[in-house]
């Protein structure tokens, strides 16, 4: 139990587009869904927590007109990073977590997904 | 101010040796800690977690940890280390259940 999947595991775009990943729990419902960002060798930096249904409360420094979050639901979240540029070049996870149970207060984290702006 | 440390940012361990992995916390309320493993360009995956239960956690594949209250820590432990253990290790740590506070990583090596 506790799955979250992450789509696409890699993507490559170029300077100026948009690119979604979604992040999905299987078989739970997340009420909380976080998502991070992690550069090579260095732990995970929180960008911004999301709760289902209500507008996500981004990290200092991190632009929330750039990085869209949306949790429209208890088993999707997506972060859409807008006109990527090559320092936006990373490797994303995000997690969810559940009130439910022993599932408190427990993330379960994605696989991630790798992006590479050229 | 709540915080976590991880006090070696690498280990080596022989394959067949104990592993220690060292976790300090600082805080004046009741944590949930956890440790989490992440191998290379994969996500992270949960190992153990204390929740205000028994104090000594025991994880997949073989690894336990002691929460000691008198001394703010949660080390991660493992009597005997195999190759596929080398990986990075995250100690976390929560207060509420909001707000999840990340150590900064211990590298793993385990020598053939």
């Amino acid at each position: 139990g506790a799955v979250v999947s992450q789509h696409p595991s890699r993507v490559i775009c170029k300077s100026g587009t948009s690119v979604k990943i979604e992040c999905r729990s299987l078989d739970f419902q997340a009420t909380t869904m976080f998502w991070y960002r992690q550069f090579p060798k260095k732990s995970l930096m929180l960008m911004a927590t999301s709760n289902e249904g209500s507008k996500a409360t981004y990290e200092q420094g991190v632009e929330k007109d750039k990085f869209l979050i949306n949790h429209a639901s208890l088993t999707l979240s997506t972060l859409t990073v807008t006109s990527a540029h090559p320092e936006d070049s990373s490797f994303y996870i995000c997690s969810a977590s559940s009130r439910d149970g022993i599932m408190q207060e427990t993330q379960y984290f994605g696989p991630g997904t790798r992006l590479l702006v050229l | 101010a709540q915080s976590v440390t991880q006090l070696d940012s690498h280990v080596s361990v022989s394959e067949g040796t104990p592993v220690l992995l060292r976790c300090n916390y600082s805080s004046s309320y009741s944590p949930s800690l956890f440790w989490y493993v992440q191998h290379p360009n994969k996500g992270l995956q949960l190992l153990l977690k204390y929740t205000s239960a028994a104090t000594l956690v025991k994880g997949i594949n073989g690894f336990e940890a002691e929460f000691k209250k008198s001394e703010t820590s949660f080390h991660l432990t493992k009597p005997s280390a195999h190759m596929s253990d080398a990986a990075e290790y995250f100690c976390v740590v929560t207060f509420t259940g909001n707000q999840f506070y990340f150590g900064t990583g211990t590298s793993l090596t385990v020598i053939p």
